[in-house]
């Protein structure tokens, strides 16, 4: 079955620096990607999807790449700010005679004011 | 706001007792997923209706059963709790049947089993 690997510690950084989150995963290559972010007690909430024919995608202060050679999802963050601390999760969307979704277990992420 | 709502918020019971959640996906959307959150084991697909048919399946646990009513309103059946069953339980609906369509979660109902 599929494996999602995500930092598994938290992600601390400064007010204003890029944050950088990893998802990997083994298996099969997945025909989307998907990043939500939770905050605590509440339902994710979407925020990027990916092809596996696009390199990079952006949305504001978001970009999220995909390389299906290495395996690799990066999620970034630019100038970010406290109000980005939360956790980030990625979503696996396999396609074809079996459709899944497949969530990683996520990474928190704390901005440091 | 995402326009999911799932009762009740908290529930909390006995081993061996029954519950029922409940889930009223966004205006417009066709398909509920319902998924089970603990902490060591992160989002777990259980299963997937489109249109009040059954149109994916994940580890969804025989003593667990789905169903999407004509209002396109959703209901999860547990039975026979045990005290791993103790999670989040988030329900969430897109627009269409394919799971590559972003998907909008509710606020989850929090099951206790004592």
């Amino acid at each position: 079955s599929q494996k999602i690997e995500q930092n598994s510690e938290a992600l601390n950084i400064q007010e204003g620096k890029t944050a950088t989150l990893t998802c990997n995963y083994t298996n099969y290559s997945p025909a989307y990607l998907q990043w939500y972010r939770q905050d605590p007690g509440r339902g994710p909430v979407f925020l990027l999807l990916i092809r596996e024919n696009e390199k990079e995608k952006r949305k504001e202060r978001l970009k999220v790449t995909f390389d299906t050679t290495l395996k690799q999802s990066l999620f970034h963050i630019t100038a970010s700010q406290p109000a980005d601390s939360a956790t980030y999760l990625c979503a696996l969307v396999r396609t074809g005679g079996y459709q899944k979704v497949t969530f990683g277990t996520g990474t928190k992420l704390q901005v440091i004011p | 706001d995402s326009g999911v709502t799932q009762t009740p918020k908290h529930l909390i019971t006995a081993t061996g007792q029954r519950v029922t959640l409940r889930c009223s996906p966004r205006s417009g959307d066709l398909s509920v997923y319902w998924y089970q959150q603990s902490l060591d084991q992160g989002l777990q697909f259980l299963i997937q209706y489109y249109n009040g048919e059954e149109r994916a399946k994940g580890n969804i646990l025989e003593r667990f059963s789905a169903q999407q009513f004509p209002d396109l309103h959703s209901e999860l059946n547990l039975s026979s709790l045990e005290l791993g069953d103790s999670a989040l339980y988030f329900c969430a609906s897109s627009a269409g049947a394919r799971p590559n369509q972003p998907q909008h979660f509710g606020d989850g109902t929090r099951l206790s089993i004592l």
